[in-house]
């Protein structure tokens, strides 16, 4: 079973655009929600995380959307730029548990075209 | 800074043959996972250790060993290998903490293909 549902799978944005990946969960005991960035070759890198007290939170060009009512959360990529390109990774996890284990969703390979 | 380094990089394995995938962490970090990601099914855990000589099975542990002699070390062992364990491995250590969260620091990967 799936405990993070992540889409859309792949995403082509122009450069300037912004690029929205919408994630969801069942489990309510979820309170600590990253998104992790991937870049070929590499391995995933914590972008940016959010914790259920806020809706938002924002980084750069980055933000994180979250509504806690809908068990959805969102990465926003404000001025899309072509080095953004990457598979990105929505993850959850309990903070209190005793693994603190993340389950991630199957990622989006976002594609920036110039 | 080296954080987590795995060895090999890539590895081409026949059926039946076994190997291990080398993983150390200069971060003093207790907990360490062995992740495999194939396209489009995101990151599966295999197994995990919260700390030296403590090991425990994750999503699809099948096929595959581990051991924690030492802070440090996580190696992963592919037993018999086969062409399901055509995968991207990723061996990572962390330091969970129950206030700011669980932040899970990767190795670069390892491309294994069994022919």
């Amino acid at each position: 079973q799936q405990q993070v549902k992540q889409s859309p799978q792949s995403l082509i944005v122009q450069k300037g655009g912004i690029s929205i990946i919408n994630c969801a969960y069942e489990n309510t005991a979820f309170d600590y929600f990253p998104w992790y960035q991937q870049f070929p070759g590499k391995g995933p890198a914590l972008l940016i995380a959010i914790r259920p007290d806020v809706s938002e939170k924002k980084e750069g060009r980055f933000t994180i959307s979250f509504n806690k009512s809908a068990k959805q959360f969102s990465l926003h990529i404000m001025d899309s730029q072509p080095g953004d390109s990457a598979t990105y990774f929505c993850a959850a996890s309990n903070r209190g548990s005793t693994l603190g284990r993340l389950y991630f969703g199957r990622g989006t390979q976002l594609t920036v075209w110039p | 800074n080296a954080g987590v380094t795995q060895t090999p990089k890539f590895r081409i394995l026949k059926i039946g043959q076994s190997m291990t995938l080398q993983c150390t962490q200069d971060m003093n970090h207790n907990y360490m996972y062995w992740y495999r990601q194939d396209p489009g099914m995101g990151l599966k855990l295999i197994y995990y250790s919260v700390g030296a000589g403590i090991t425990d099975k994750g999503e699809v542990p099948n096929g595959y060993n581990v051991s924690r002699s030492t802070t440090e070390d996580f190696p992963l062992r592919l037993e018999l290998a086969a062409p399901s364990q055509t995968s991207v491995y990723f061996c990572a250590s962390s330091y969970p903490d129950s206030g700011s969260g669980n932040t899970i620091y990767f190795g670069e990967g390892s491309w294994l293909t069994v022919v």
